[in-house]
């Protein structure tokens, strides 16, 4: 039973363009959202978060947009450079000690 | 200075054998965690560990436990090796409360 879902497995960006990944969660006792990068061989980064109480956290490229009756969140990434090229993965958290339920993942591509 | 690290970063070993996954973290971080990626790359939380309070994952054999020598090191044991045990974990850190962890690089453990 997943209760956090990235239903794109992988998507493909023009360098430039704008990336949009996406996330659907389940669990209403999630109140805390996090997206982290990960490249090949190595262990997943931070990248940006969003409480429940917020729709909206900006970072730089990065912005986070949670719709919380929706029980979807997104993450924007404007203007997308080579670099961005990994896999995403959105996390959602109770609070706690009790660890981050994450999805699947979507591997972006940015394509020059 | 690698803020969480896992030694080794491979191990291939035999069907029931015992095997150790060591790792440490110097953030300072009360929490540490442990989580499976699986051939069909889900990340799962195992154990969630602090000086109080051990949170185990229902879904995780009792083959696997997490040994805590001190706040800084939280090593995983993993007694009579499955092939299914096949994955890369991933140790990670964090402040009790705060749901940013920071992961180590990941073991990849092939079990043959």
């Amino acid at each position: 039973d997943q209760q956090v879902k990235q239903n794109s497995p992988s998507l493909s960006v023009q360098e430039g363009r704008i990336s949009i990944l996406n996330c659907d969660y389940t669990n209403s006792m999630f109140d805390y959202f996090l997206w982290y990068k990960k490249y090949p061989a190595e262990g997943p980064t931070f990248l940006i978060s969003i409480s429940s109480i917020k729709d909206k956290n900006e970072d730089g490229r990065f912005t986070v947009f949670l719709n919380k009756s929706a029980k979807h969140l997104s993450l924007h990434i404007v203007p997308s450079q080579p670099g961005d090229s990994a896999v995403y993965f959105c996390a959602a958290s109770g609070g706690g000690a009790d660890g981050l339920t994450f999805g699947k993942g979507t591997h972006l591509i940015i394509q020059p | 200075d690698t803020a969480v690290s896992q030694t080794p970063k491979y191990l291939v070993t035999q069907m029931g054998n015992d095997k150790s996954i060591k790792c440490e973290q110097n953030l300072g971080h009360d929490t540490m965690y442990w989580y499976k990626q699986d051939s069909k790359k889900f990340l799962k939380i195992m154990f969630s560990y602090n000086n109080k309070e051990l949170i185990i994952n229902e879904t995780v054999p009792n083959r696997f436990s997490p040994k805590s020598p001190d706040k800084a090191h939280l090593n995983l044991h993993i007694n009579s090796l499955e092939l299914g045990d096949s994955a890369v974990y991933f140790c990670a850190s964090s402040w009790t409360g705060n749901t940013e962890a920071f992961f180590g690089q990941g073991t990849r453990l092939t079990v043959v």
